[in-house]
């Protein structure tokens, strides 16, 4: 069964950073891309990044583009999402989502992780 | 602002069949065969039930069902019922640079 575990999320002031984490498993994880997507409060969803199987790729939306790094590690089978310089439009329930190939659709989801940006 | 353009609702009595447009332009859902639609319970992650402008996962009940026509694709749902009541979100492949893009959603009611 793939499950998508997020974590790292919380409270963080306006400038601050933050690092969030997926823990993925139930899947051959460094044969597939992941991306982050987020939903803002009463908002729709976004695609924030997108990372290679083997990291060598890593598109990002316009509005996090220099704040946020992808990354993953697929030795430990994890994802990850270092935000830097956070805005209050920032804030927003953070999923992890496995790629079936990049770009097509996202075939499974995390539960999410809330980041409030505070101002 | 969305790239994708939605209506932001839709309604429709059990039993009905209703339609949800989703509009792009050239470079993302003209440009590419890769529209996927998204059905999200509040609360809940979101469920692919369209990938592909038509192909239904394996488990999505068939009166999902989906169309593109140029730049703009379209998911029906006929015999509507109280579960299908969500929020719905297309996506789609938008090159290399833009990479992905989603449209702004559409609440479906079921009155």
């Amino acid at each position: 069964e793939v499950q998508l575990l997020e974590s790292g999320g919380g409270l963080v002031q306006t400038g601050g950073s933050l690092r969030l984490s997926c823990a993925a498993s139930g899947f051959t994880f460094s044969s597939h891309g992941m991306s982050w997507v987020r939903q803002a409060p009463g908002k729709g969803l976004e695609w924030v990044s997108a990372v290679s199987p083997s990291g060598s790729r890593t598109p990002y939306a316009d509005s996090v583009k220099g704040r946020f790094t992808i990354s993953r590690d697929n030795s430990r089978n994890r994802l990850y999402l270092q935000m830097h310089s956070l805005r209050p439009e920032d804030t927003a329930t953070y999923y992890c989502a496995k790629d079936f190939y990049m770009g097509h659709y996202f075939d499974y989801w995390g539960q999410g992780i809330l980041v409030t940006v505070s101002s | 602002q969305s790239a994708l353009t939605q209506p932001a609702s839709v309604s429709g009595s059990p039993g009905q069949s209703i339609t949800i447009s989703c509009t792009g332009t050239s470079s993302d859902i003209g440009a590419h065969q890769l529209v996927s639609w998204y059905q999200k319970h509040p609360g809940r992650a979101p469920k692919v039930i369209i990938h592909e402008v038509t192909k239904r996962p394996s488990g999505v009940s068939s009166r999902f069902s989906a169309s593109k026509s140029g730049s703009t694709a379209f998911l029906t749902i006929s015999g509507l019922q109280s579960d299908d009541e969500a929020d719905y979100y297309c996506s789609s492949y938008a090159g290399t640079n833009t990479f992905l893009v989603f449209g702004g959603g559409t609440k479906v009611t079921v009155l």
